[in-house]
């Protein structure tokens, strides 16, 4: 089925130990995201990428890395883990803005740091 | 910068009320609005979407929103409300920038309850 597909579905750590998060999609989307959702806080975007071998910082990029593999997949990564880094994690796709614009979400990653 | 806020964290309506789910944004660029729904431990899915077309966007499971440019306004609403529409609900609104990419800015989820 095409779509977003974030692996895994859920992890936990130890505080300072170090994990990547997956992410591919197969909808040939030039954009791709990854979130993080805390409660009353909705969801806060981590880095994005507008398109291959480009990444920027979104608003909380403190404490993770990305790359931005190949136009399919676009990986998360915590060098050393915070209990602040506990919450449910997406990984987004997007077509261009226009009339079709819109935001594919992958099921996502429940993380837990201990 | 693009902002959203969602009026109420909780909203609790009965079984066959009206639900109302506010949105305001700002924004200085014509925006892409969207209302996202979220099932407990489920993922976002799409309820309706402006682009810049229709000003009452239809969207599915008998919700609608409709943009209101005058009141920088997307409230969602639906005339009978449902058991199984009790979810959280996200307001949103693409940050276009300069850039050909938007990204997505949320707003701060409102819970709906629904009493039988």
């Amino acid at each position: 089925n095409a779509g977003v597909t974030q692996t895994p579905k859920f992890q936990v750590l130890k505080t300072g130990q170090s994990m990547t998060l997956q992410c591919a999609q197969d909808m040939n989307h030039n954009s791709m995201y990854w979130y993080r959702q805390d409660p009353g806080m909705g969801l806060r975007l981590i880095y994005y990428s507008a398109s291959e071998g480009t990444t920027d910082k979104g608003e909380v990029p403190n404490g993770y890395n990305v790359s931005r593999l190949n136009k399919r997949e676009f990986s998360l990564r915590l060098e050393s883990a915070a209990p602040s880094q506990t919450s449910v994690y997406f990984c987004a796709s997007s077509v261009e803005l226009g009339q079709n614009y819109g935001y594919t979400f992958g099921s996502g990653t429940r993380l837990t740091v201990v | 910068a693009q902002s959203v806020t969602q009026l109420g964290s909780h909203v609790s309506v009965s079984e066959g009320a009206l639900v109302l789910l506010r949105c305001n944004y700002s924004s200085s660029v014509p925006p892409y609005l969207f209302w996202y729904v979220q099932y407990p431990n489920q993922g976002l899915q799409l309820l309706l979407k402006y682009t810049s077309a229709a000003t009452l966007v239809k969207g599915i499971n008998g919700f609608e929103a409709e943009f209101k440019k005058s009141e920088t306004s997307f409230h969602l609403t639906k005339p009978s409300a449902h058991m199984r529409d009790a979810a959280e609900y996200f307001c949103a609104v693409s940050d276009s920038g300069s850039s050909n990419t938007g990204k997505l800015i949320f707003g701060q989820g409102t819970t709906l309850q629904v009493k039988p």
